[in-house]
């Protein structure tokens, strides 16, 4: 079984500076996806983020960005420029892929991010 | 394009009764997914479904049930309902399996 952890519950950063936010996780698998969602207070979960285990370079979304260190199983993001809008739960989350439907994401705990004007 | 949609929004039952809830999937999507989001226990897997079939079932006792039907459309039953099935019930759906899209939620409140 996996486990993906988030050992930070709440973060705080100042409007345009720069956040990271921690995941690890655990498993056995070769082959995989991780994801970092976000959920503002309107409750509706949104991909931030995607990576596939199989390729070495770090997935960027404009001012979003990852660093996936297989070896070591973490997989944190980067926000840039942070800016109110920013301000949400994030959540890391694991998939294993299968063929032809989803396959069950298993999600940390999240953390709160508020961003100060 | 209409998103996922997912009804109720807001509901508020009473211990033993029972409820349904909703989901509509992105136009195309034939995958849904449901999740249950609490504070103590945060989000956890309730059930995949793909052309009507069952493909997953996260670690809920039989009370929770589902089903999806030929356009896709989707619905979750929690029967005979506790205080700690309070939560918000959450939908996705997906094309590939990858990206998943989802719903607002539905907010129940168990009494």
């Amino acid at each position: 079984a996996q486990t993906v952890t988030q050992s930070q519950p709440e973060m705080s950063v100042q409007e345009a500076e720069t956040v990271t936010l921690s995941c690890t996780y655990d498993t056995s698998e070769n082959n995989y996806y991780l994801f970092w969602y976000k959920q503002p207070p309107s409750r509706q979960m949104i991909l931030v983020i995607r990576q596939e285990a199989y390729k070495q370079q770090n997935a960027t979304e404009n001012r979003f960005s990852v660093n996936f260190q297989k070896a070591a199983k973490s997989f944190s993001l980067k926000i840039s420029d942070s800016q109110l809008g920013d301000t949400a739960m994030y959540f890391c989350a694991f998939m294993k892929p299968s063929t032809g439907a989803n396959s069950k994401l298993t999600f940390g705990k999240g953390i709160t991010l508020s961003v100060r004007p | 394009k209409a998103g996922v949609t997912q009804t109720p929004r807001y509901l508020i039952k009473t211990r033993g009764q029972q409820v349904t809830l909703s989901c509509s999937p992105i136009s195309g999507h034939r995958s849904v997914s449901w999740y249950q989001q609490t504070p103590g226990q945060g989000l956890q897997f309730l059930f995949e479904y793909f052309s009507e079939t069952q493909r997953n079932k996260g670690n809920f006792p039989g009370r929770f049930s589902g089903r999806q039907f030929s356009n896709s459309r989707s619905e979750m039953n929690v029967s005979t309902l506790e205080l700690g099935d309070s939560a918000l019930y959450l939908c996705a759906s997906s094309l590939f399996g990858e990206e998943l899209f989802f719903g607002e939620g539905s907010r129940l409140t168990v009494l």
